[in-house]
């Protein structure tokens, strides 16, 4: 039943490594995103994806790559991970009605990232 | 400055009260406007979106005020399950997944027995 789940929920890493995170929807949404929530709660867009084709891209530094292998998976991946990195990461994913009509994003439960 | 300011609280209200959190908003190319709510620990989850003429969903009441680039939430009754981050969030864009959402920073609510 779960609409939108992320895979792991909780990781924790050296300073260095590479890391994925896994996010797929059962929505049947054309639009998938990635948003970062730092220490302050502050949350902020890092990229979206429409039908396998990236859309926004948010001045995220190039060790972060997401990769759309179809329209219900947003994976991203994390080179050469910093102490900064540290936060929760949330997918999220939307339908565009078109027409003005307001979509609802829907979050998945988050990846709780902690780089030492 | 953000681009959604909001007031962090905490606020501390007893149950039953009335409460009300503001959220002012930069970008006049704004489209669209929601209030999330975010429990600790967990994601956030839509509680309504704001209509122009204003709008109602049981105790929940929220404005738009687009000349002040203002919107409102208002919680009557308060209950104890209120207790959450409530998220000021605007969409801009330029249509289709072109659209975004902008997050204010939130405002915490704490309802006390």
């Amino acid at each position: 039943d779960t609409a939108v789940s992320q895979t792991p929920k909780y990781l924790v890493t050296q300073m260095g490594n590479d890391k994925s995170i896994k996010c797929e929807q059962n929505l049947g949404h054309d639009t998938m995103y990635w948003y970062k929530q730092d220490s302050k709660k502050f949350l902020k867009i890092m990229f979206s994806y429409n039908n396998k084709e990236l859309i926004i891209n948010e001045t995220v530094p190039n060790r972060f790559s997401p990769k759309s292998p179809d329209k219900a998976h947003l994976n991203l991946h994390i080179n050469s991970l910093e102490l900064g990195d540290s936060a929760v990461y949330f997918c999220a994913s939307s339908q565009e009605f078109g027409g003005g009509l307001q979509e609802t994003q829907y979050f998945g439960p988050g990846t709780r990232l902690l780089v030492l | 400055r953000k681009e959604v300011e909001q007031d962090p609280g905490p606020f501390n209200v007893p149950e039953g009260a009335t409460v009300a959190f503001n959220c002012t908003y930069s970008n006049s190319a704004s489209q669209s406007f929601f209030w999330y709510r975010q429990d600790c620990r967990k994601e956030p989850k839509l509680l309504m979106s704001v209509y122009s003429s204003g709008n109602e969903d049981g105790r929940f009441t929220a404005q738009l005020n687009r000349a002040s680039q203002y919107i409102s939430l208002l919680i009557r009754d308060s209950k104890l399950s209120d207790s959450a981050t409530y998220l000021c969030v605007v969409r801009i864009g330029y249509g289709g997944a072109t659209n975004k959402l902008i997050f204010g920073t939130g405002t915490l609510l704490a309802v006390q027995p």
